[in-house]
């Protein structure tokens, strides 16, 4: 099983600030195509996660251009350009690579 | 446009099984997977198994092998996750999710149903 650790835990940011979140697989991510098999999904509180980068650096429709994802093989990075109040809530990378698909930990984004 | 919807909430007994449904519209249902997770109290996501829609078949993650059961009913363009032998640690809210279709990648979630388990 592929083990997904974020950091950090949380993550109190200001708005117009920039913002990073870390996340790091126990084996590459990799796949024969090319690709990296790295998502990351924002989980807004008492909703279900979005999707917000697909592939490693990928935005999905609908995702500001704030939101980019970075990385390959093992270290990954979401990176917000500009943090906004709405971007609230707990970021997760997943790996997709083989299953079972594993979450990191979560990293809770906060406003100052 | 894509949605889910899952049934409602679920209270069960230690030992007890349970069967969450989740309807899909706005797509052509056997042409995606449909993915099941969990999410206990406070904590992160879990992945658990997933299904092709078109052909039924099925992978699970080995933590849950034996207990997890995930079918389809391609008629009512719904996808069914039943979790036997219910514990507390069971409690959780459990989503179901469609395939990109070209990578294991969720752009879709079902709203989650919440299943509580209490003596």
């Amino acid at each position: 099983e592929i083990v997904m650790t974020q950091s950090p835990l949380s993550l109190p940011v200001t708005p117009g600030e920039p913002a990073s979140i870390s996340c790091r697989s126990s084996q590459s991510l990799v796949h024969s195509d090319g690709n990296n098999y790295l998502d990351w999904y924002l989980q807004k509180p008492g909703q279900s996660p979005q999707l917000l980068i697909y592939l490693a650096s990928n935005r999905a429709p609908g995702v500001p251009d704030r939101f980019s994802g970075s990385g390959s093989g093992t270290d990954f990075t979401l990176k917000i350009s500009r943090v906004e109040a709405d971007d609230v809530g707990v970021y997760y990378c997943m790996q997709g690579l083989q299953t079972p698909l594993t979450f990191g930990g979560g990293t809770k984004v906060e406003i100052k | 446009q894509v949605q889910f919807m899952q049934s409602g909430a679920e209270v069960k007994k230690p030992g007890a099984s349970v069967k969450v449904s989740c309807k899909a519209s706005g797509y052509t249902f056997t042409n995606y997977a449909v993915h099941w997770g969990r999410q206990a109290p406070g904590q992160g996501l879990e992945w658990m198994g997933w299904i092709n829609t078109a052909t039924g078949y099925t992978e699970y993650s080995q933590k849950f092998q034996g207990r997890v059961t995930i079918t389809r009913d391609t008629s009512a363009n719904t996808a069914y996750m039943e979790l036997s032998s219910l514990t507390s640690e069971d409690t959780a809210v459990y989503f179901c999710a469609k395939d990109s279709g070209v990578g294991w990648y969720f752009l879709s979630w079902g709203q989650g149903t919440l299943v509580t388990v209490s003596s």
